[in-house]
């Protein structure tokens, strides 16, 4: 089992351009997630998605498109990049999101937008 | 509105030197409370999920308890190997889908 994969690790970005972080899981889950941790201020829910197909926003969606088509891989688009994007991204997948079952994070990716 | 607060922000401890993290939670409904252990850049690790007030769990020299308003993390003898940042988080029984998390506190443990 390789869990939650992320690519790529690190990521510079010019302000308007559009990029993929990429997310996989192999343990059949349900529910995933992607996640923005800024200094002091936690992990921030960007959208989820509890099945493919199905697909919500979280706190600070703005900015960002996600699509789920199976149930291994929850890509999220950055549309135009922007400053204020620059964050570490953490995805994240647990078995479902009705019961209360504990996430499993990806390693995250850390992306710099100049 | 759910909220998680954990405190302190920061803490140092010297190697044996046992304490206890705090996670003040404000949710409509409680689902689960899950603690987890964040290495400097990695993602982090799940440690512990508590569900009802006074629910106890342990893993080594953790101890994770739960009241109706709070959570603890208790470190017993701490190792240099337990400094990481600790974050807890909240499913609320509203929000089915939504984890909230906490700020974390950075727990430093000195030889």
């Amino acid at each position: 089992n390789a869990g939650v994969t992320q690519t790529p690790k690190f990521q510079v970005l010019k302000t308007g351009q559009s990029m993929t972080l990429q997310c996989a899981q192999d343990m059949n889950h349900e529910y995933m997630s992607w996640y923005r941790q800024d200094p002091g201020m936690g992990l921030r829910l960007i959208h989820y998605s509890v099945g493919a197909g199905i697909t919500d926003q979280g706190e600070v969606p703005n900015g960002y498109n996600v699509s789920r088509s199976t149930t291994e891989d929850f890509p999220l688009r950055l549309l135009s990049a922007a400053p204020s994007q620059t964050s570490v991204y953490f995805c994240a997948s647990s078995l479902t999101g009705t019961e209360t079952y504990e996430q499993y994070f990806g390693p995250g990716t850390r992306l710099t937008v100049t | 509105e759910d909220q998680v607060t954990q405190s302190p922000e920061a803490l140092r401890l010297q190697e044996g030197e046992s304490s206890s993290l705090n996670c003040s939670y404000t949710v409509s409904g409680l689902r689960g409370l899950f603690w987890y252990r964040q290495d400097p850049g990695k993602g982090p690790e799940f440690l512990f999920t508590l569900y009802s007030a006074g629910e106890e769990k342990e893993k080594e020299r953790l101890k994770a308890t739960l009241t109706k308003k709070e959570s603890f993390l208790h470190i017993t003898a701490p190792k240099p190997e337990d400094s990481a940042t600790y974050l807890c988080a909240v499913q609320a029984t509203s929000g089915t889908y939504k984890y909230i998390f906490g700020t974390g506190t950075r727990l430093k443990v000195l030889a």
